[in-house]
């Protein structure tokens, strides 16, 4: 089944702004991480919380995790037209015979507008 | 930082040829390399799970005749794309573990390969 539902899919925001992006997921995790992908390039990791951990900062970025809920929230303060890309939560799990391994949700398009 | 470098980075070919695109962690051993496919504005599919020195582990579904994957240094795991067809056309990309960060960690990307059939 597909871990890591997104919302909003596109997010169309003004310079300045705040962006937020939301993540559900449906099994038990060991940590989830949000990657930013540029298009057609590949994905760069931003930000990793565990599932012990409810709150993370890195810079502009403010990532929130609800394990009751199963869901995540990635915030984006201050928004650059330089953010501008897709973003994906993904979620690391135990799998059965590879080990851990990560399931990329379906994506937020984000545009920043100058 | 950790270095993944993937090519080529678009290959164009005809339909029945094999592609081969390798992926090499250039600053970091790499014990465990993940490979994705990605269609347009749509989220990547993990196709295999590439272990040094041992067979890889395929994703239910995924032709594991069709997509050889090889990885037979702690630096370089390669995937050919056998007899392609224009279904195959596609974006894959190549993501590696460092081995001393272990299980739960992040991974490195390569940049992506755009695989054209025609």
């Amino acid at each position: 089944s597909q871990q890591g539902e997104e919302d909003p899919q596109a997010l169309s925001i003004q310079e300045g702004e705040n962006a937020t992006m939301n993540c559900s997921y449906k099994t038990s995790i060991n940590n989830l991480q949000w990657y930013r992908q540029n298009s057609g390039r590949g994905l760069v990791h931003l930000i990793l919380i565990r599932s012990n951990e409810r709150e993370k900062h890195s810079g502009r970025l403010r990532v929130t995790l609800d394990t009751s809920k199963k869901s995540s929230s990635l915030l984006i303060t201050a928004s650059r037209a330089a953010d501008t890309a897709s973003y994906f939560c993904a979620t690391d799990s135990l799998g059965e015979t590879s080990g851990s391994r990560l399931t990329f949700g379906e994506g937020t398009q984000l545009t920043v507008n100058p | 930082g950790a270095v993944v470098s993937q090519h080529p980075s678009w290959v164009i070919c005809k339909s029945g040829t094999s592609v081969k695109i390798e992926c090499r962690s250039l600053d970091f051993q790499a014990t465990t390399m993940f490979w994705y496919r990605q269609f347009p504005k749509q989220s990547l599919m993990l196709m295999a799970t590439s272990n040094e020195g041992s067979k890889a582990t395929y994703e239910q579904g995924v032709e594991k005749d069709k997509f050889l994957i090889n990885h037979a240094s702690l630096t370089l795991s390669t995937l050919t794309v056998t007899s392609a067809h224009p279904e195959d056309s596609s974006f894959y990309i190549c993501s590696a573990r460092d081995r001393h960060r272990g299980w739960g960690e992040k991974l490195f990307f390569g940049s992506g390969t755009q695989l054209s059939v025609l």
